[in-house]
Formats: structure tokens, sequence, C-alpha cells
């Protein structure tokens, strides 16, 4: 069984980057699109964006200027920088799997609260 | 971006009673709807994807239904581990989008 975990600084300070990387056990990386999801503390979901094992993204059009992500085949992980954060980046912070059938988000991570902050 | 709206914000039922949860696109998005459901402190969970279907190990007491811009997420015989707060979200197109959430409480 597929498990995703999150791994980070769960503080970051106002225009700094929020760097993550989300690692994939009970499975390899080499499909499905891998995806960033975030939810503000007591608040809704937010898609970021997504990448592909081959190296694709599609990003959040909203966090499109701020967003890199990447993947790391040979480790099994793919990462999420934010840059340029400021408070209203609080959240925590999903990896999850999008599979290529109904585009559903079938696995997720634990999920990791990155607080923006000095 | 299509934009995901959800009524009842928040509902209180008791166990063992049934509760429909509606969720609404801006535009058409055909079939491509997922439920999810989320506890506090916890991941989302995986419930329908494609309106219909249900994700392998989800009770059957969970059913959706709809299509285009009208969907509904039906729980029967409400049990103690239903509550819960419950996401819609658009597979349909970029950026993917979800609800507001709904709240289900327990009366």
């Amino acid at each position: 069984q597929v498990q995703l975990q999150e791994s980070g600084p769960g503080l970051v300070k106002p225009s700094e980057t929020l760097s993550l990387t989300c690692t994939v056990s009970g499975g390899s990386i080499n499909s499905f699109y891998w995806s960033w999801i975030r939810q503000p503390p007591g608040k809704g979901l937010e898609w970021i964006g997504y990448i592909y094992y081959s190296g694709g993204t599609n990003y959040n059009p909203s966090l499109k200027s701020r967003v890199s992500m990447s993947v790391h085949t040979s480790k099994n992980q793919f990462s999420l920088r934010l840059n340029s954060v400021t408070a209203a980046d609080t959240a925590v912070y999903y990896c999850a799997r999008e599979t290529s059938t109904w585009n559903n988000i079938d696995c997720w991570g634990q999920g990791t609260l990155v607080t923006v902050s000095s | 971006d299509i934009q995901m709206t959800q009524s009842p914000s928040s509902v209180s039922a008791s166990v063992g009673d049934r509760v429909t949860i509606t969720c609404r696109a801006s535009q058409d998005i055909s079939s491509w709807l997922a439920w999810y459901q989320q506890k506090p402190g916890k991941a989302p969970k995986l419930l329908i994807y494609g309106t219909f279907s249900l994700q392998s190990g989800v009770p059957s007491r969970f059913s959706g239904s709809g299509s285009g811009t009208d969907f509904t997420l039906t729980i029967s015989n409400l049990q103690p581990e239903d509550f819960a707060t419950y996401y819609c979200q658009q597979a349909n197109s970029f950026p993917r989008t979800f609800g507001q959430g709904t709240r289900l409480e327990i009366k």
C-alpha cells in the first residue's frame, strides 16, 4: 500500500522560501501525478499543483509565479518550493497522488503544518 | 477557475439518519466530481470519484449522484464515525478546485 510522508521546516520567515519534500513508499513514483494541496488553519482545501514523474507540471495560476515542483525518481521523492512567503501561506501542506483515470486524489500524506512568522 | 459551492455549510443529524449534501459547479464538469471526508487533524480521504464510483473500502451507505453542474453525496444510516467535514472537488479542469466544505455534526 502506497504511503506518502511530507518533510521540511515547520517555520519559515516572511519573504523566504518554503521547501517541502514528499517521500513515496510502498510503490513507485514512476506513474501517476504527484500533487501538493494546502489547508490554512480552520479553512478549506487549495490545490497548489502537480508534477508527473517525467517532470511535466501544472500549477494553480494563483500561485504560479511563486511555485516550483521537482521530482527525484531515484529517491522516490518529489518536492515543493514556494518563494516570497507571507503569513497567508501558513497552512497544513499535504502531498498526494492523483490518478490518471478519474483525476481523483486517492492517496494523501498526513500533512505538515508550515507557519510563516518572523 | 470553476467555483464549487456546497450546501449546507453545516448540518446536524443523529445516528441512523440519512443526510444529503449538495455541490454545485459554476460550469459543466460532466461526471468529473469527487467527494472527500476529513476528520479533525487528519488528511482528507477519498470516498467517491467519477460522481458515482465508491472508492475501495468505503461503506456502501455512501453514495453519489448528479451530472453537469449539480451533484449530491448521500449518507444513509449515519454511523458515529461519519461525523466529519465533507468536500467536493472538480477534476474536470485546471486548477482543481474544492467546495468550501460541509460539517456534519451530531445532533
